[in-house]
This record gives structure tokens, C-alpha cells and sequence, in this order.
């Protein structure tokens, strides 16, 4: 059973850069079909998709985050990671790794980043 | 960008009865759609793709249906463990991938 699991601090100090990985476990990321990516929750309300990753492809940006995100594939070590850069509080989110090809099938537990002082 | 919108953004069903949430996208999508369940403090779970296939595990109390622009997800008799808020989210012309803001399911 495939399982992801997300991995970093959980308090980023205003304009810093929020630096998050995404262990995988029971599959290999370079032997799938399938996207990695993340999408993040702000506290009470929805998802939004942030960036995805097929681990010899491209990356897929969020227009609208684009311009401070950075995803990338570390195949030796079977995991993915995030750097979302200049935060501010409405960065304050869970963040999810997961697994997709269009749909989004597998999910961390998701991990709380909180951007404050 | 398609934009997916849900209604209502709260439902109020009795126990046992069905419940009927709708997502529309803001421009044709054929059946690239799927529904997810995400619970308190839970990750979301995949409920349908296809606009109408259900996941691995999902109970047959759970239909999803529509095409186009219009799409529904019935449960058909709500029990205590489908107190969650629903998302759907398109798969159509990505990137972007974009997930509607949820439709809140509680009893009446």
C-alpha cells in the first residue's frame, strides 16, 4: 500500500522560505505514471493545488504561486519536495503531498505550516 | 482557468435520507471530474472519478453523475460517517487542477 508522508517545520518566520518533503513509501517514484504533487488547506476552507512533478518530467506550476514555488524529485531517496519562497500569513496552511495521474488518489496526513514571528 | 462551484455550501439532511450536492465548472469538462470526503483533521479521500466511478471501497450509497458542466453526488441514505465536507475537482485542460470550495454535509 502505497503511503506519503510530509515532512518539515511547522512554524516559517514571515518572508522566509517554507521548505517542505513528502516521503514515499511502498512504491518507487521513478518506476509510476503518476504526478507528485501538493496541495494545501488554508485553516477552514478549501484545497488549492500547488505544483506537481512526474520525476523525469516537468514541473507543473499554480499560476497563481508560480512565481515563489519550486518542486523536485529526489529519486535516490524515493521523495519530493517543496519550497514555497517570501511567505506571508496567508501561507498558513496544511499542506498535503500526494499522488496523482488526474484525479488525486494517494495523500499524506497533511502537515500544518504556520508563517507568524 | 476553470472555476468549479458548489451548491449548497451546507446541507442539512435527516439521517437516512438523501442527500444531493451539486458542482458546476465554469466551462465544459466531458467527465474529467472526480468527488472527495474530508473529514476533521482528515485528509481528503477520493469517493469518484469519471464523473460517476466509485473508488476502491467506497459504499454504493455513493453516486456520482452529470457531464458537461453539471454534475451530482447522491447519497442515498446519509449515515453518521458521511458527516464531512465534499469537494469536486475537474481534471480537464490541466494545469492548473482546481478543486470547488466544498459542500458541507450535517443533519438536519
Amino acid at each position: 500500500q502505497l503511503q506519503l508522508q510530509e515532512s518539515g517545520p511547522g512554524l516559517v518566520k514571515p518572508s522566509e522560505t517554507l521548505s517542505l518533503s513528502c516521503s514515499v513509501s511502498g512504491g518507487s517514484i521513478n518506476r509510476s505514471r503518476f504526478y507528485w504533487g501538493w496541495v494545501r488547506q488554508p485553516p477552514g476552507r478549501g484545497l488549492e493545488w500547488i505544483a506537481s512533478i512526474y520525476y523525469n518530467g516537468p514541473p507543473y506550476y499554480n499560476p497563481s504561486l508560480e512565481s515563489r514555488v519550486t518542486i523536485s524529485v529526489d529519486t535516490s531517496d524515493n521523495n519530493f519536495s517543496l519550497n514555497l519562497s517570501s511567505v506571508t500569513a496567508a501561507d498558513t496552511a496544511v499542506y498535503y503531498c500526494a499522488r496523482h495521474f488526474d484525479y488525486f488518489e494517494y495523500w499524506g496526513q497533511g502537515a500544518l505550516v504556520t508563517v507568524s514571528s | 482557468e476553470i472555476v468549479m462551484t458548489h451548491s449548497p455550501a451546507t446541507l442539512s439532511v435527516s439521517p437516512g435520507e438523501r442527500a444531493t450536492l451539486s458542482c458546476r465548472a465554469s466551462q465544459s469538462i466531458s467527465n474529467d471530474l472526480a468527488w472527495y470526503q474530508q473529514k476533521p483533521g482528515q485528509a481528503p479521500r477520493l469517493l469518484i472519478y469519471g464523473a460517476s466511478t466509485r473508488a476502491t471501497g467506497i459504499p454504493a450509497r455513493f453516486t456520482g453523475s452529470g457531464s458537461g458542466t453539471e454534475f451530482t453526488l447522491t447519497i442515498s441514505s446519509l449515515q453518521s460517517e458521511d458527516l464531512a465536507v465534499y469537494y469536486c475537482q475537474h481534471y480537464h485542460n490541466w494545469p492548473p487542477w482546481t478543486f470547488g470550495q466544498g459542500t458541507k454535509v450535517e443533519f438536519k
